[in-house]
């Protein structure tokens, strides 16, 4: 089946510095998605990537879509307390269905 | 901006009973689903509707699961016989069309308590 590792699991950082955290895959996929989910609340869309080398920013998120398509990268840049909460990556290949990576649960400390 | 909404926002109810969780997608979307998130892990897919049937469900939408749009704004997820497993947040989802293009748009929840 397929398997999808995110990392880190968790990070604790000071205000102002820079993210990064990625999912790697064993299976090929034609989208990824980076989602962001506050503690009580429904995921919400960050980043929405769809061709393989594809490099997106949306403000101080930057995202990649990996060449091989078995991979991506999110970077946060200037960390906000803001920023605060757990971040997922959900690639989808051929199916409807969005496979959801474990989270990286962020913490930045003022 | 159109949001996807869930009612209620929180459900408890006893094992064995049927619970129904609400969901109004965004209006112009044709494509409906559903995910559930069990306490700290991540969120899994449920199920896929589009066209008025079922386009895709994953092993864990079991006959105890069903799905319907009873009507031009709503889509319902009914657990018939719930279970203490079956505890968990249900996020409905929706997008514009199929395809690679167009992500999906969640809810906020229904966190279901199953005692």
């Amino acid at each position: 089946g397929q398997q999808l590792n995110q990392s880190p699991q968790s990070m604790f950082i000071q205000e102002g510095e820079d993210v990064s955290m990625n999912c790697t895959s064993s299976s090929i996929f034609n989208t990824w998605l980076w989602y962001k989910q506050d503690p009580g609340e429904g995921p919400v869309l960050l980043i929405a990537l769809y061709k393989a080398g594809e490099l997106t920013s949306n403000g101080r998120l930057t995202a990649q879509f990996g060449i091989t398509r078995k991979d991506s990268f999110l970077n946060i840049s200037a960390s906000i307390p803001s920023d605060v909460g757990i971040y997922f990556c959900a690639p989808r290949g051929g199916s409807e269905k969005l496979v959801f990576g474990k989270g990286t649960k962020l913490t930045v400390n003022p | 901006e159109p949001e996807v909404t869930q009612t209620p926002s929180h459900q408890v109810t006893q094992m064995g009973q049927e619970v129904i969780l609400r969901c109004v997608p965004i209006s112009n979307h044709l494509y409906f689903y559903w995910y559930r998130q069990i306490l700290g892990q991540k969120v899994e897919f449920l199920v896929s509707f589009y066209n008025n049937e079922i386009s895709e469900k994953s092993e864990i939408f079991d006959d105890q699961f069903s799905v319907e749009r009873p009507d031009g704004s709503n889509f319902t997820l009914k657990i018939r016989s719930t279970k203490l497993e079956d505890s968990a947040m249900y996020f409905c989802a929706s997008r514009t069309t199929g395809g690679s293009i167009s992500p999906l748009h969640f809810g906020n929840g229904t966190r279901l308590t199953v005692t």
